[in-house]
């Protein structure tokens, strides 16, 4: 079965110290691996994938991901938060056909100043 | 247009109507998705185009809902014989080509809400 576990429902974090959001998936086959972004009163955005090739992945914001196949973990990271990054965050897998995406239930992220 | 549009932006209709969403992906992209966020909830998967096609619509909730799309542009979200639990934001996005190439970006639509009384 496809799945995603995102095991913080929040975090909370102080500007200008790093920052992790965590994300476990499982999955049939390779893993295609998405961050999403819901500002408050705005739209969702797509922040990174991981398809193939380099672990570490690059996204917009300073945001990067690391792909950890080990540990099937695909956590979000930024070096020094902003409190602009205050936000919900979605973990996403798609499924081993890759025609179906599974979410993760969200996790609230606070930057506080 | 610059972006994903998608209409009506807010859409209210009593239990046991039928409802259509609609979505204009950007002009060019070939892959078109649906999903909903319930009111303090998660995102839900709905379908996936590639074209005009949809390989996998298991994620639709029920067999009230349906969508297609024509022309490789807009696509249609219908709802039959709506009920409560289908209040929900309907987010709609789209790519260039499809989520599994590495550069491919989606981009949403700000959404339909839709309620049901």
């Amino acid at each position: 079965a496809q799945s995603v576990a995102q095991p913080e429902d929040q975090v909370n974090v102080a500007e200008g110290n790093p920052l992790t959001v965590k994300c476990t998936y499982s999955v049939s086959g390779n893993p295609y691996l998405f961050w999403y972004v819901q500002y408050p009163n705005r739209g969702l955005q797509f922040l990174l994938k991981y398809i193939t090739g380099d672990n570490l992945v690059k996204g917009s914001y300073g945001f990067e991901a690391e792909f950890n196949k080990s540990q099937t973990s695909f956590h979000l990271k930024k070096p020094s938060a902003l409190v602009s990054d205050s936000a919900l965050y979605f973990c996403a897998v798609m499924g081993y056909n890759f025609n179906k995406f599974y979410f993760g239930s969200g996790t609230k992220l606070n930057v506080k100043p | 247009g610059a972006g994903v549009s998608q209409s009506p932006s807010n859409k209210v209709t009593e239990k046991g109507k039928d409802v259509e969403l609609r979505c204009d992906p950007i002009s060019g992209h070939t892959a078109l998705y649906w999903y909903r966020q319930r009111l303090g909830q998660g995102l839900e998967f709905l379908i996936y185009f590639q074209g005009n096609s949809a390989p996998d619509k298991s994620g639709l909730p029920s067999d009230r809902f349906s969508a297609e799309r024509t022309g490789e542009s807009v696509s249609t979200l219908t709802i039959q014989r709506t009920q409560q639990e289908d209040s929900a934001v309907y987010l709609c996005a789209s790519s260039i080509v499809a989520p599994t190439t590495d550069t491919d970006t989606q981009y949403f639509g700000p959404g339909t809400r839709l309620t049901v009384l």
